[in-house]
């Protein structure tokens, strides 16, 4: 069936380090793709988002890569910070989706000092 | 200022009873969502009103009833509480209703729990 999913529910890292965090989906059909971040005990923030006609973009400190061969989406976060502890969500929607995202289960950042 | 609010915070509640959550945005936006976050961080959409009209109604039981009396509010009304209404309720908006590429903008969160 349709799924969004997440290869590891917790990473942990070295604070200064980077963070790569992944998300396999399987519906062909994917066209938008989004990564959440969740601190706790607020709602998921839209942390940085990429079309299916890209395979890579950049924001601050974060980067997104899409491999649409495998159906596969990574998160890097670079040099980790102890703000960046959350969980991060991936997310997709796909043409003629409206707004209906759908969202993976979730990775675990945690940051070491 | 808080972009989309939710309240309450927190609600415990027993079996049985009826309860509200309230949302608000002040985003200027046209649709607006409820999600359901289970214990276990799973996130799921429950239903989308865009001015005011039902769009989406994920296969919810009908205890749920969503309002939305004006584009910048949807509240959630639960009828007849169940122990598994338990969890976390996020609203959220977007600015236009069916784009793919939409971002979701959430409010921080109702921890329903029912005892």
């Amino acid at each position: 069936g349709e799924s969004v999913g997440l290869h590891l529910p917790t990473l942990s890292v070295q604070e200064g380090d980077n963070s790569i965090i992944n998300c396999a989906y399987s519906n062909s059909a994917s066209d938008y793709f989004i990564w959440y971040k969740q601190e706790s005990g607020k709602g998921p923030q839209f942390i940085i988002d990429i079309r299916s006609n890209m395979d890579k973009r950049q924001g601050q400190r974060v980067t997104v890569l899409l491999n649409k061969t495998v159906k596969h989406l990574s998160l890097q976060i670079a040099a980790t910070q102890p703000g960046d502890s959350a969980v991060y969500f991936c997310a997709e929607n796909r043409v003629g989706g409206g707004n209906k995202l759908t969202f993976g289960t979730g990775t675990q950042l945690k940051v070491e000092l | 200022d808080t972009a989309v609010s939710q309240t309450p915070k927190y609600l415990v509640t027993q079996m049985g009873n009826d309860k509200s959550i309230k949302c608000e945005q002040n985003l200027g936006h046209d649709t607006m969502y409820w999600y359901k976050q289970d214990s276990k961080k799973f996130l799921k959409i429950m239903f989308s009103y865009n001015n005011k009209e039902l769009i989406i109604n994920e296969t919810v039981p009908n205890r749920f009833s969503p309002k939305s009396p004006d584009k910048a509010h949807l509240n959630l009304h639960i009828n007849s509480l169940e122990l598994g209404d338990s969890a976390v309720y996020f609203c959220a908006s977007s600015q236009v209703q069916g784009a793919t590429n939409e971002k979701l903008f959430f409010g921080s969160g109702t921890q329903l729990s029912v005892l």
